[in-house]
């Protein structure tokens, strides 16, 4: 199975601040990766697919990029609304990283 | 616009079984290969499992931690996906989310695109 290794964990940050969450493969991936965020008490929502295709609707703050196995997910100026958390999704075999945290510095 | 509702979760006992429902509108369901995803509480997102269209075989595949107890079926007929789950465990613990999956024609590959709002299940003496 693909592992998949995201981080930092927790990330305090400003609203403003550019941000940027790292999600490593075990192995490559090619670019068949997926990006969610999910508030507390919510159903997780799609940001970016392809490693760099942002979902309709989603605001063009949030960017990603990569491929292989070296992932990244940008927040260009944090917004009040993004303090949420984050998590990367391979889909050959659907494993997900560990999460990343986003908290009001 | 796609809808999906869970139902079935609850409390049960160690060793026991549930079966979920997820109740999917706003597309065709016949045609979609759907997911079933777990999140314990306040941790992390687990995959737990995937069925296929019928169209496309019907197969399922299963995450290592459930495969052997979990079963995951569909009635296209109703528009609902099923999680049967048995022999409970104390870490089966978790809110369980129904996906739809997104095709990509050009590069064959599926992701995750919408989330039900989940259904929490509570495995526990």
């Amino acid at each position: 199975d693909i592992q998949m290794t995201q981080s930092p964990s927790t990330l305090s940050a400003s609203v403003g601040d550019r941000v940027t969450i790292t999600c490593r493969a075990s192995q490559s991936i090619v670019g068949w990766l997926a990006w969610y965020q999910q508030k507390p008490g919510k159903a997780p929502k799609l940001l970016i697919y392809k490693a760099s295709s942002l979902e309709g609707g989603v605001p063009s703050r949030f960017s990603g990029s990569g491929s292989g196995t070296e992932f990244t997910l940008t927040i260009s100026s944090l917004q009040p609304d993004d303090f949420a958390s984050y998590y990367c999704q391979e889909y050959n075999s659907y494993s997900f990283g560990q999460g990343t945290k986003l908290e009001i510095k | 616009e796609v809808h999906l509702v869970e139902s079935g979760g609850g409390l049960v006992e160690p060793g026991g079984s549930l079966r979920l429902s997820c109740a999917a509108s706003g597309f065709t369901f016949s045609s979609a290969w759907m997911t079933w995803v777990r999140q314990a509480p306040g941790k992390g997102l687990e995959w737990v499992g995937r069925m296929k269209s019928k169209a496309d075989g019907g197969s399922t595949d299963y995450a290592a931690p459930v495969k052997g107890r979990f079963i995951i079926s569909r009635d296209d007929s109703k528009n609902t996906l099923y999680l049967e789950m048995n022999s409970l465990k104390t870490e089966d613990t978790a809110v369980y989310y129904c996906t739809t999956t997104h095709y990509d024609f050009w590069s064959g590959q599926r992701w995750i695109d919408y989330w039900g709002q989940g259904t929490l299940v509570t495995v526990s003496s």
